[in-house]
């Protein structure tokens, strides 16, 4: 087995804070993806990577950038944090069989 | 249109009782994952079938990519059954399992 970290479990900004959340995983999978959660919506895809330095846009990457210089990790960063923003954002990986993995998740909170 | 529907929105169930979850497909899928969220809003791993049915404990789960669905069964409800759950699938080839809206489960007394 292996295991998916993200860091901070908690993060509070403030408006126009630029920001970075960070994901490690030891499965030595190389597809890794960054979502977001809204309370009371579905997922929402940031960016995904298929190998080690690569990026690839999903549906709401405006606003978000993305850096996977290694294969274990896999960043995001919130490019300018808006005001009473409040979401978990999580990082997932695609494992083996195409099945998806999720980290604990990132508890952002904008004051 | 969305490639996953997923219903009901919103279930409620007495405890004991069971009742399925539903996604529909508007195209053919390669394999369905089912995931409940957890009190800290993570994605926990319920099931992945490429085919068939597989059952853990109260919980059934059942694809069938020709017919395009998936159900989720739950049968004998508990109070910690209630949350959120929610079906991805995979079309293939394009890394980008698309997800359902999510079913609200509540599980009363």
């Amino acid at each position: 087995g292996g295991i998916i970290t993200q860091t901070p479990k908690f993060l509070i900004g403030q408006e126009g804070q630029k920001l970075t959340l960070k994901c490690q995983q030891n499965f030595n999978h190389d597809t890794m993806y960054w979502y977001r959660q809204d309370s009371g919506k579905g997922l929402r895809l940031i960016y995904y990577s298929i190998t080690e330095n690569d990026l690839q846009k999903g549906d709401l990457s405006e606003g978000y950038d993305a850096s996977r210089e290694k294969k274990s990790s896999f960043s995001l960063t919130v490019t300018s944090a808006q005001k009473n923003e409040m979401a978990v954002f999580l990082c997932a990986l695609r494992g083996g069989s195409y099945e998806q993995y999720f980290g604990p998740g990132t508890r952002l909170t904008v004051l | 249109g969305d490639q996953v529907e997923q219903s009901p929105s919103a279930l409620s169930l007495h405890e004991g009782t069971g009742s399925a979850l539903r996604c529909n497909f508007t195209t053919t899928m390669r394999a369905v994952q089912w995931f409940r969220k957890n009190s800290r809003g993570s994605l926990i791993n319920l099931f992945y079938l490429a085919s068939g049915t597989k059952e853990n404990g109260r919980l059934k789960s059942a694809f069938d990519s020709k017919e395009r669905y998936s159900t989720l069964h739950i049968r004998d409800a508990q109070l910690e059954d209630s949350g959120t759950y929610f079906c991805a699938a995979d079309s293939g080839g394009n890394y980008k399992p698309t997800f359902g809206k999510g079913t609200s489960l509540v599980v009363h007394p």
